[in-house]
C-alpha cells in the first residue's frame, strides 16, 4: 500500500501567524489527495480535495482563503493555515487512494495548537 | 442530511472475547462501507471494505457484515487481544467528493487481560 508522510507531526504557533503542513505520498503518484480535520472526540471531517495542477475543491463551510492548498506535484500537497486562531487548533490529516472501492492511506496527522 | 452513527460509549471487554461494534447510517445508499482503526494521535489505518452486494467479509480475526436494508454494519473482532485496543471508525463514500470518505465518530475499544 501507499506510504503517506506528513510533516510536522506537531506544531504550536501564535495566533495570527501562518502554518504550513506537508503531505507526501512516498511511493504512489497521487493526482488527488484529501485533507481532513478532526477535533477531539469528533469524527474526521473532509475539508478539501487537493488536485494536482489545479485548484482545490473545498467542502461547504471551509474557507478557501484561510486554508490554502497547493498540490504542485504528484507526490506533494501542502495545507497552509493562514492567520491561525485558537479555534483552528485541531488534528489535520491527509490521505491518498487509488479511487472508489479501494482503501485510503492516511498520513500520521499533524497536531496544530494555536496559542 | 447524511449521518453515520457509532456507539459513542467505550466498549470494554475481556481478552479472548468477541468484540462487536455497530455502525448505523441514514440518508445513504452506499456502494461500499469501510472500517478503519485509529490509535491516539495517529491517522486511521484501513481494515476492511465490504461492498453493497456482500453480506459478510472476513480477514483473519475480523468480520464485517453489511445489511443495506437495516442500513447497518457490524464489525466483529474474535479472540480479542489487548493490542486490539483502539478506536474503530466506520466510513462511507462521500457522495459529493469523488472517493473521499465520511466517517463516524468511532467507538473506543478497550481489551483488558
Amino acid at each position: 500500500g501507499a506510504v503517506v508522510s506528513q510533516h510536522p507531526s506537531r506544531v504550536i504557533c501564535k495566533s495570527g501567524t501562518s502554518v504550513k503542513i506537508e503531505c507526501r505520498s512516498l511511493d504512489f503518484q497521487a493526482t488527488t489527495m484529501f485533507w481532513y480535520r478532526q477535533f477531539p472526540k469528533q469524527s474526521l471531517m473532509l475539508m478539501a480535495t487537493s488536485n494536482e495542477g489545479s485548484k482545490a475543491t473545498y467542502e461547504q463551510g471551509v474557507e478557501k482563503d484561510k486554508f490554502l492548498i497547493n498540490h504542485a506535484s504528484l507526490t506533494l500537497s501542502t495545507l497552509t493555515v493562514t492567520s491561525a486562531h485558537p479555534e483552528d487548533s485541531s488534528f489535520y490529516i491527509c490521505s491518498v487512494g487509488e479511487g472508489a472501492y479501494t482503501e485510503a492511506f492516511f498520513g500520521q496527522g499533524t497536531r496544530l495548537t494555536v496559542v | 442530511s447524511q449521518k453515520i452513527e457509532q456507539n459513542s460509549e467505550a466498549l470494554n471487554i475481556q481478552e479472548g472475547k468477541t468484540a462487536t461494534l455497530t455502525c448505523n447510517y441514514t440518508n445513504y445508499s452506499p456502494a461500499y462501507l469501510q472500517w478503519y482503526r485509529q490509535d491516539p494521535g495517529r491517522g486511521p489505518v484501513f481494515l476492511l471494505l465490504i461492498r453493497e452486494n456482500e453480506k459478510e467479509k472476513r480477514k483473519e480475526r475480523l468480520k464485517v457484515t453489511f445489511d443495506t436494508t437495516l442500513k447497518q454494519s457490524l464489525f466483529h473482532i474474535t479472540a480479542s487481544q489487548p493490542a486490539d485496543s483502539a478506536t474503530y471508525l466506520c466510513a462511507l463514500p462521500n457522495s459529493n467528493s469523488g472517493y473521499a470518505l465520511n466517517f463516524g465518530k468511532g467507538t473506543s475499544l478497550l481489551v483488558t487481560p
